[in-house]
């Protein structure tokens, strides 16, 4: 079965500076979308990057950017200049030919001025 | 462009009363559609997604039920809440093809009394 793991429960991280959050999953498929959601005390879901498992090149959205490599099946997000903005938690998210979003438990993200 | 609304956004209700909570998407055509519960500090758990009208698969046993009438709408309704029913819902919406990454409402607070 598929799996997401996200082994850092909270992470904190001075303003201006990078941060990087850990996920990692668990398929036998070939072809699949890995996603990061983020989730601001408003609660509203916020989709920040995706990756698609056949793309060797690494996604980059403005400051957020992946690493991901498909054989170690580890897909962390990098979030550089840390903003205030950006306290939130973090979701990684799998989905393959199924249509359906496997979920990690959350990284709790603290900005700290 | 799309959007996706959910109403109500905060809900008090006593035990063993009936409840609705709806769903609308704009902007597109044919979305899946699905139903999340979060509970504080937690992840989602998919209860409910819907590939069209009046196609529903359920992910949870439980007392809620889901129901898609028109192609843009996703209701979720109990006949008797508990108190174990109270949580955060999330609707999402996603396009049924390619990465599928799904996009989420603002949420509907449910407190069970």
């Amino acid at each position: 079965a598929q799996t997401v793991t996200q082994s850092q429960p909270e992470m904190s991280v001075q303003e201006a500076e990078t941060v990087t959050l850990s996920c990692t999953y668990d398929t036998s498929e070939s072809d699949y979308y890995l996603f990061w959601y983020k989730q601001p005390p408003s609660r509203q879901m916020i989709l920040v990057i995706r990756q698609e498992a056949y793309k060797q090149q690494n996604a980059t959205e403005n400051r957020f950017s992946v690493n991901f490599q498909k054989a170690a099946k580890s897909f962390s997000l990098k979030i550089s200049d840390s903003q205030l903005g950006d306290a939130a938690m973090y979701f990684c998210a799998y989905t393959d030919s199924n249509y359906q979003l496997i979920w990690g438990a959350g990284t709790k993200l603290i900005i700290k001025p | 462009s799309q959007t996706i609304h959910q109403w109500p956004a905060t809900l008090v209700q006593p035990v063993g009363s009936p409840l609705s909570l709806e769903c609308t998407v704009e902007g597109t055509s044919n979305p899946n559609l699905y139903w999340y519960r979060q509970a504080a500090g937690r992840g989602l758990q998919l209860l409910f997604y819907s590939v069209g009208i009046g196609q529903i698969s359920s992910e949870v046993p439980q007392n809620l039920s889901a129901s898609r009438p028109q192609d843009r709408q996703f209701i979720l309704s109990s006949k008797k809440l508990l108190l174990s029913d109270s949580g955060f819902y999330l609707c999402a919406w996603s396009p049924g093809q390619g990465s599928n990454e799904q996009y989420f409402g603002p949420g509907t607070r449910l407190t069970v009394t």
